[in-house]
């Protein structure tokens, strides 16, 4: 069974367009994340929810807009799509407390043409 | 500023033979370090995980050392094998409630 699993897993559509990206746990955490990995491979936390509460929101443009509609999910839209938005999208899962080890989705690859 | 940073930023080894990677981080106060292998077109997934009072820890033919003095990570890589081809992330945790940071990986290649 897939711990943390992302839909979709390829995303490709044309500058200006409304996405979403989806993504699900069922390791009981308490805690998900979206990171944003560039082409350079840096890996970027955008925001975080621990019990469907937003606990981090780096400096992450207000046109990305989370949504955790249960403590097993954490959707990411994003509305107006840009070139710059290119990147792998990476959905994590932990508990906050203890080691906070995360756990990471498979990732989706968006291409903005 | 908290910062991680990783060296080299890629490395080329035979198969078979060892390799150790470094991790330097400024992040204070320190929680935990963790090390992270990332296969391409895969997540991260997690090797080992260090709190400030543990010094070393293995899973396999991978070991992590920790100075929490000095603040430096290693992670040594023992009889390296073509599957181990991936980038390697060292994270850093600081205070409890504060988000990981990211070093930016060193990208490791096992050629035959």
């Amino acid at each position: 069974d897939t711990a943390v699993s992302q839909t979709p897993k390829y995303l490709v559509t044309q500058m200006g367009n409304d996405k979403s990206i989806k993504c699900e746990q069922n390791l009981g955490h308490d805690t998900m994340y979206w990171y944003k990995q560039d082409s350079k491979k840096f890996l970027k936390i955008m925001f975080s929810y621990n019990n469907k509460e937003l606990i981090i929101n780096e400096t992450v443009p207000n046109r990305f807009s989370p949504k955790s509609p249960d403590k097993a999910h954490l959707n990411l839209h994003i509305n107006s799509l840009e070139l710059g938005d290119s990147a792998v999208y990476f959905c994590a899962s932990s508990n906050w407390t203890g080691a906070n080890e995360q756990f990471f989705g498979p990732g989706t690859r968006l291409t903005v043409l | 500023k908290n910062q991680v940073e990783q060296s080299p930023q890629s490395l080329i080894i035979l198969e078979g033979k060892n390799c150790t990677l470094q991790c330097n981080y400024t992040v204070s106060p320190f929680s935990n370090l963790r090390w992270y292998k990332q296969d391409t077109g895969r997540g991260p997934v997690s090797l080992t995980i260090m709190t400030f009072s543990e010094n070393t820890k293995s899973n396999g033919r991978y070991t992590a050392t920790l100075d929490a003095d000095t603040k430096q990570s290693s992670l040594h890589i023992t009889a390296s094998q073509l599957s181990d081809s991936a980038s390697y992330i060292c994270v850093v945790r600081g205070q409890a409630g504060t988000a990981l940071i990211f070093g930016k990986g060193t990208t490791l290649s096992v050629s035959s």
